[in-house]
């Protein structure tokens, strides 16, 4: 696609269950990164894919997240027994592989309240 | 652990004022530097970068931004702003040969018209 696509772009879950995000980088970009964005803050780094590799996980903030990317492409973060805390606004950019030269391209984001 | 500092989280300017944004990083070594901007309801977006040769970049919409490597600064200008440029801006630094730019907090800009 032209874009970095994320879904869903907004999603309400209840304190304990599970979610799934999902992003769907421009065609050709191997590098993939999460993001969190909360109120105030900046963005903070959770995970970065090479290919579908994931050299860097010292982002993620606890066990409870996860993330995978199949074929070089998708990917999905997986949050599992949401807390209110994880409410924020999670981000996923794509970039070549050359650092990011050509700058990184960001999704719209998933907006995720936990309630 | 590398940091991006921004100093100013909130600004808020008249049209035709003249905008400066600092932004300050702690890693020594080569770094790659860049500003995003997020516009109220949209993505973030690249505005300029920095990765090498003349230390004054132009990016879109008029930006420019100058990398002083003695003060471990990237500030981003802008000469006259107008109501449009209202937005949330974003530097991110990210060591040479390092693939994840680490993001400051961000300055919110209002424009008044």
């Amino acid at each position: 696609g032209a874009g970095v696509s994320q879904s869903p772009s907004n999603k309400v879950t209840e304190k304990g269950k599970d979610v799934e995000l999902r992003c769907d980088p421009i065609s050709g970009h191997t590098a993939l990164y999460w993001y969190r964005q909360s109120l105030g803050q900046g963005l903070e780094f959770l995970i970065y894919f090479q290919g579908n590799s994931a050299p860097d996980k010292s982002g993620l903030p606890s066990d409870r997240f996860s993330a995978e990317r199949t074929g070089g492409s998708v990917s999905t973060l997986t949050i599992q027994r949401t807390q209110q805390e994880d409410s924020a606004v999670y981000l996923c950019a794509s970039s070549t592989l050359f650092r990011g030269e050509g700058g990184y391209t960001f999704g719209s984001g998933t907006r995720l309240t936990v309630v | 652990a590398q940091s991006v500092s921004q100093h100013n989280h909130h600004v808020i300017l008249s049209e035709a004022a003249s905008l400066e944004l600092g932004c300050n990083y702690s890693y020594g070594g080569t770094v790659n530097l860049f500003w995003y901007v997020q516009y109220p309801g949209q993505h973030l977006q690249l505005l300029l970068k920095y990765f090498s040769g003349d230390p004054l970049v132009k990016g879109i919409k008029g930006f420019e931004a100058e990398f002083i490597k003695s003060k471990f600064s990237f500030n981003l200008r802008k000469p006259s702003v107008q109501w449009s440029d209202t937005a949330e801006y974003f530097c991110a630094v990210s060591p040479g040969g390092s693939y994840i730019p680490t993001f400051g907090r961000g300055t919110s800009l209002i424009v008044h018209p």
